[in-house]
């Protein structure tokens, strides 16, 4: 099984700042064949279901608003909030759809600081 | 407008069954692999099973393979998880999850999620 750690645990940044979180795969989620990573990021906030962010890495998806960034190719990764608004405080996964078992990272809770 | 809603959760005795139901609508259900993956309460997600869009190839996460079955019914636009011999390590919240385009991609598309409790 591929195991996806993130980094940190939690994050506090005030609002109008950079927030970054980092999320590393145990093995290469870059299909060769296809030139993809097959990486997603997903928002959580209390009591609602995952909202996907990020697919394939940096591909944001219709809808999310371009503070929002995704970087890294091979087994690093990260997620980019360029200036937090107090609407982004959740819990964001990163998963890995590259093979099966589909794994996600532990998750990282975003605060305001 | 895409639509997923789960139902059929419950407080369920260890060594018990549900069925858990996914009706979708607002897309072409039977061209869509689904997925199902669960949350504990307080804990992350976890990937529990995955169908294709015809539903003659499933896979399972190690922890629920042998108890669980996940099918589908393209004539009722419904995804389903059948479950056995519960533990009370099943616990969660279950959501269905629409693979957003073949069969490895992400999620594009989530329910609300049913809650499933396993105690005695």
């Amino acid at each position: 099984d591929i195991v996806m750690t993130q980094s940190p645990d939690s994050l506090a940044v005030s609002l109008g700042e950079r927030a970054t979180i980092n999320c590393k795969s145990s093995q290469s989620v870059l299909y060769s064949s296809t030139n993809k990573n097959y990486l997603a990021w997903y928002q959580q906030k209390p009591g609602q279901p995952p909202k996907l962010l990020v697919s394939w890495a940096s591909t944001r998806e219709s809808g999310v608003p371009d503070r929002f960034s995704g970087s890294g190719s091979g087994t690093d990764f990260t997620l980019t909030i360029s200036s937090l608004q107090a609407e982004d405080v959740a819990v964001y996964y990163c998963q890995q759809y590259y093979s099966s078992p589909l794994t996600f990272g532990q998750g990282t809770r975003l605060e305001i600081k | 407008e895409v639509q997923l809603v789960e139902s059929g959760g419950g407080l369920v005795q260890p060594g018990g069954s549900l069925r858990l139901s996914c009706a979708a609508s607002g897309f072409t259900f039977s061209s869509y692999w689904m997925h199902w993956v669960r949350q504990a309460p307080g804990k992350g997600l976890v990937w529990v099973s995955r169908i294709n869009n015809d539903g003659s190839t499933t896979t399972y996460a190690d922890s629920v393979k042998g108890r669980f079955t996940i099918s589908r019914d393209n004539a009722k636009n419904t995804l389903y998880l059948q479950m056995n011999s519960l533990r009370a390590e099943d616990t969660a919240v279950y959501y269905c999850a629409r693979i957003n385009y073949g069969s490895n991609s992400a999620s594009d598309y989530w329910g609300q999620g049913t809650l499933v409790t396993v105690s005695s």
